[in-house]
């Protein structure tokens, strides 16, 4: 389909363990951006891109979270030394125009859980 | 950013309207009023935007009073498959950073056969 998807949908890791999730915003989109969800909560804004630059990293809880989108395209999420806190839907978003407030399309979202 | 403020829940019956109101008093000249809808286990999902007065597409209306203090989404004859969580959201369409979407807990809405 043309929607923005993403992967995997599920993981499960091991606290102190490193992870990946990986977004594939909709083709053309300029903008992207990446929401952390707890359970019973409203989605929480971690990052914006504006292409492949990173204009807002404002909402990452820590330094052991980092995103890229080298290439204006497809982008990752990263993790590091996951604690149970990171236990959450990680929502990634992407939007044709710049700015948060264009019309923005979700991923279904990768559900981490660390045990 | 301005603040909003919407019932936490609402229960319905299927085939009514169910309006939601959101409380936004602080909200700025240039800020848009904006609404998502999310399923369980899917992401959000924009429904509407507006500025002022009314809007309307297929699946719902937004209707903004004169001051722009509130606004009122409305879903007409329900069915069980608009059981949600729905969000309402302010902001400046024009910034293209610092101005980060704000979901709040959003209304819970249970619509009942």
């Amino acid at each position: 389909g043309a929607g923005v998807s993403q992967s995997p949908r599920y993981k499960v890791a091991k606290r102190g363990q490193d992870v990946a999730l990986r977004c594939d915003p909709i083709s053309g989109h300029v903008s992207l951006f990446w929401y952390q969800q707890a359970l019973g909560q409203g989605p929480e804004f971690l990052t914006y891109f504006q292409n492949e630059a990173q204009l807002d990293k404002s909402g990452l809880p820590s330094d052991r979270f980092f995103a890229e989108r080298p290439e204006g395209s497809v982008s990752t999420l990263k993790i590091q030394r996951t604690q149970q806190e990171d236990s959450a839907v990680y929502l990634c978003a992407s939007s044709l125009r710049e700015g948060s407030y264009n019309e923005q399309f979700f991923g279904p979202g990768t559900r981490l859980t660390v045990l | 950013l301005a603040k909003t403020t919407q019932p936490i829940s609402m229960d319905s019956y299927e085939g009514q309207e169910v309006n939601i109101t959101c409380s936004h008093n602080n909200i700025a000249t240039n800020d848009y009023i904006t609404w998502y809808q999310q399923f369980p286990s899917q992401g959000p999902r924009f429904i509407i935007q507006g500025y002022k007065t009314k809007v309307t597409n297929e699946v719902a209306s937004l209707f903004i009073p004169a001051d722009r203090k509130s606004s009122t989404l409305s879903l007409p004859r329900v069915s069980l498959s608009d059981t949600a969580v729905y969000y309402c959201l302010v902001g400046d369409m024009g910034k293209a950073a610092g101005n980060k979407l704000t979901f709040g807990g959003g209304t819970r809405v249970l619509v009942k056969p």
